[in-house]
Parts: C-alpha cells; sequence; structure tokens
C-alpha cells in the first residue's frame, strides 16, 4: 500500500516551458487535492476533485490545469512555467470528509 | 490568501518539556486539523477536532478549541528530538473537505 505517490520528485524548467506533475493514490479516496508550499508558508490550494471527471478551482488556481480522468490519479499541469511558480507541490486525497493524506512533494524551479 | 495565524512561528525547548502552539482563525469552520511536516518531507496529519468539540487527546497531543475565540492549540507533552518538526494547523470551511492552511509553527526539540 504506496499511499500518495508524486512524479517526479524534482524538476527544473526553463521560464516558458511546459511540464505534468502526476499524482497517485491507491486508497480509493474521492477527492484528490494540489497544494503548492513556499517557503515560510503554510500550504495553499491549487485545485481539487471531489470525484473522476471533475475539478475545480482553489486559492491559487492561475497558470495551473488539471484532470481527474481516473479516480486513483489527479495531474497538475503548467503550460508556461513562470519563476514565480517555483515552488514545492504537494498532492493530497481524501474521503469526503477527515483528514487529508499527502504525497512526499515535488520540488520545482523554473529559472 | 491565509486565513489564520499561528503562534509562535518558532519554538525551541528541551527534550521532556511540553511545547504549546496556538492557531487563530477568521471565519466559522467545520472542523480543524494539525498536521506535522518533517524537513523536506509531506505533511502527516496529527489530530481532527470537530466543530462541537472543545477538546481532543491523542497519545501525547492534547488540542482544544474555542470556537467564539476562533482558536485552537496543540499541546505536545514530554517531548521528544524526534518532536522536530514544523506544526500546521488547517481549517475545513464549504464543502470540498478544502483545507485553508495557517503558516505554522516550528518547533526544535534540543536534547
Amino acid at each position: 500500500n504506496a499511499g500518495v505517490t508524486q512524479t517526479p520528485k524534482f524538476r527544473v524548467l526553463k521560464t516558458g516551458q511546459s511540464m505534468t506533475l502526476l499524482c497517485a493514490q491507491d486508497m480509493n479516496h474521492e477527492y484528490m487535492y494540489w497544494y503548492r508550499q513556499d517557503p515560510g508558508m503554510g500550504l495553499r490550494l491549487i485545485h481539487y476533485s471531489v470525484g473522476e471527471g471533475t475539478t475545480a478551482k482553489g486559492e491559487v488556481p492561475d497558470g495551473y490545469n488539471v484532470s481527474r480522468l481516473k479516480k486513483q490519479n489527479f495531474l497538475l499541469g503548467l503550460e508556461s512555467a513562470a519563476p514565480s511558480q517555483t515552488s514545492v507541490y504537494f498532492c493530497a486525497s481524501s474521503p469526503p470528509v477527515y483528514e487529508q493524506y499527502f504525497g512526499p512533494g515535488t520540488r520545482l524551479t523554473v529559472t | 490568501s491565509q486565513q489564520g495565524e499561528e503562534d509562535p512561528q518558532a519554538l525551541s525547548i528541551q527534550e521532556g518539556e511540553n511545547a504549546t502552539m496556538n492557531c487563530s482563525y477568521k471565519t466559522s469552520i467545520n472542523n480543524l486539523q494539525w498536521y506535522r511536516q518533517n524537513s523536506g518531507r509531506g505533511l502527516v496529519h496529527l489530530i481532527l477536532i470537530r466543530s462541537n468539540e472543545r477538546e481532543k487527546h491523542s497519545g501525547r497531543l492534547r488540542v482544544t478549541l474555542d470556537t467564539s475565540k476562533k482558536s485552537s492549540s496543540l499541546l505536545i507533552t514530554a517531548s521528544r528530538a524526534a518532536d522536530t518538526a514544523s506544526y500546521f494547523c488547517a481549517r475545513t470551511t464549504g464543502g470540498g473537505n478544502k483545507l485553508t492552511f495557517g503558516t505554522g509553527t516550528q518547533l526544535k526539540v534540543e536534547l
């Protein structure tokens, strides 16, 4: 039982490049989330999904897109990376209520 | 934007002492959760307290919630060096089980 996994663990992009972060969970959770964490701050919600085929915007959605084609996967896309998107990205999953389970994070640097 | 504050921002204590962290928020909540983050790692859920509860215990952890003051506290008793980490409170409000995080308290427990 791997829990929540994220791919890749590290990535360096140049401004304007695109990439996709993959999140996978094996707990059959309905809900999935993408957060970003910047130095000295808590996590901020980018997008979330309450079920397969559904997505919704969080607190800081601009510059990101997401897709939830399969229940176990939640993808976060950056179409044109900017230095302001340098951050650590965390995926999480949960049942409809109660605690969230977090992945190990992806450290992204945009130069 | 963050919907709450945590204090202190940093706390350094000796092993065996108790550590108290406080969290304040501005809007009504469904529940409040505390998470722990070891350096460079994902978040781990510690405890959840519902809006109609006032106190909850889990091992060496004690959480209180005062909805009239919109505040919560996390007490770690008999701290250990392994408790060194950042601690975040997070509130759920509205639907989607979305979490809004505070800025965190960095706890250092010295031998």
